[in-house]
């Protein structure tokens, strides 16, 4: 089945760090230029973060851009996201969602993990 | 940055009407506008991609239409399964960006 799986979600306090995985299967996660996308309770989408399939373009949205890092791991289908410094304002359900190149769409996404920083 | 403007934000409407959501956008984006759908706690759907292309599986009911900074979605025959709420998305230039959505629930 072609999936995506978050995880690693959960509750950190303001100035804390957490790590997100996102793991692939049924189809060559390697081909694939990849995103994380957040929503904050009842709020809309914003596009956090992407790497391409090869690892040489990398974009951040400025509200994050110096505290997450993504990158990827090939070998284990697996994309991260490392938040540091977080804010109460980060406070999200994080999605991954793979890029479609060719039509310049989000076509596949995981089910998502909830980040909650609070004190 | 590209801002991307829905609306309504919300509508009502019963089963079997047809439903036209707006999306604008502030600077011309050609083709690149995406509709995504999504139901209470689950993940978006990508429902139509380049304007008016259908996703794999995605009903007929479902079309697209606009070009440069003026887009439509239309739902003819609205099913139970289509209330959800909608966002448009724009991929012409990083950062991408969404409609701040537009919710449909039944009359």
């Amino acid at each position: 089945e072609v999936q995506l799986v978050e995880s690693g979600g959960g509750l950190v306090q303001p100035g804390g760090s957490l790590r997100l995985s996102c793991t692939a299967s049924g189809f060559i996660f390697s081909s694939y230029s990849m995103n994380w996308v957040r929503q904050a309770p009842g709020q809309g989408l914003d596009w956090v973060s992407y790497i391409s399939y090869n690892r040489n373009t990398i974009y951040y949205a400025d509200s994050v851009k110096g505290r997450f890092t993504i990158s990827r791991d090939d070998a284990k289908n697996s994309l991260y996201l490392q938040m540091n410094s977080l804010r109460t304002e980060d406070t999200a359900v994080y999605y991954c969602a793979r890029f479609d190149i060719l039509t310049s769409n989000f076509d596949l996404w995981g089910q998502g993990t909830l980040v909650t920083v609070s004190s | 940055d590209i801002q991307m403007t829905q609306f309504p934000s919300s509508l009502s409407a019963s089963f079997g009407d047809r439903v036209t959501i707006t999306c604008r956008s502030s600077q011309i984006i050609t083709h690149y506008l995406n509709w995504f759908q999504q139901k209470p706690g689950e993940a978006p759907r990508l429902l139509i991609h380049d304007v008016s292309n259908l996703q794999n599986g995605v009903p007929s009911r479902f079309s697209g239409s606009g070009s440069g900074t003026d887009f439509t979605l239309t739902i003819n025959s609205l099913q139970p399964e289509d209330f959800a709420t909608y966002y448009c998305q724009q991929s012409y230039s990083n950062p991408w960006t969404f409609g701040q959505g537009t919710r449909v629930e039944i009359k």
